[in-house]
């Protein structure tokens, strides 16, 4: 009974170079969010995605960042052209429904970026 | 605009002892919270949650109290045990829309044997 998987848990990157961060949502759940987390903050929110479709992106900077979840496979943030500043902690977690009350969020242990 | 906030960013109890944990919101759409619990290197573990049609729950050794007139609420744990230190976090959500979670900055619990 796997929980919510990441990969990599740690990934290095040069300034200027793409980041790829997958996440695999516990089984039967359909409804992903993305969560970075600066040193010293808590986790802020970015994206919500439902099978195929982007919800909410109200937490996702306009440019270089995007996600998708597709129909197979697993939901992928991708960063494009990384800043010192994407250096952060991005977690996923997942949930059945979208009903916060019947289903608390179920996180993975994040992917740790560090641009260089 | 931080809607929800941990003001004491650590805490210190011994083992038996009561900790408890503060959280303050500002917005009053939130109708319901959560607490989660972190330990290093890896993800936020759902810890226990409360709806803003009750004032108490109690799950174990771990209790939440709201109080939604001081948009305040509480973690009690007790009594504290070592394996209780970690950094804990307040979140929030409405409700309706997509239910993504307001996090606090977080709080670190240390319990002392």
């Amino acid at each position: 009974n796997a929980g919510v998987m990441q990969n990599p848990r740690h990934l290095v990157r040069r300034r200027g170079q793409e980041a790829r961060l997958r996440c695999s949502p516990m089984k039967g759940h359909s409804h992903v969010y993305w969560y970075r987390q600066l040193p010293e903050e808590g986790l802020k929110f970015m994206v919500y995605l439902q099978k195929e479709n982007i919800i909410d992106e109200s937490g996702m900077p306009k440019e270089r960042f995007s996600a998708e979840f597709p129909k197979e496979g697993p939901s992928i943030l991708r960063i494009q052209q990384v800043v010192r500043g994407d250096s952060a902690a991005y977690f996923c977690a997942s949930s059945p429904t979208a009903d916060r009350a019947n289903s608390p969020l179920h996180f993975g242990n994040g992917t740790r970026l560090t641009v260089t | 605009d931080q809607q929800v906030k941990q003001n004491s960013p650590s805490l210190s109890v011994q083992e038996g002892r009561i900790s408890i944990l503060n959280c303050d919101y500002t917005n009053s759409m939130f109708d319901y919270f959560l607490w989660y619990k972190k330990y290093p290197a890896e993800g936020p573990t759902f810890l226990i949650s409360i709806s803003s049609i009750k004032d108490k729950n109690e799950d174990g050794r771990f209790t939440v109290f709201l109080n939604k007139s001081a948009k305040h609420l509480s973690l009690h744990i007790v009594p504290s045990q070592p394996g209780d230190s970690a950094v804990y976090f307040c979140a929030a959500a409405s409700q309706g829309g997509s239910e993504k979670l307001v996090f606090g900055k977080g709080m670190k619990l240390t319990v002392n044997p």
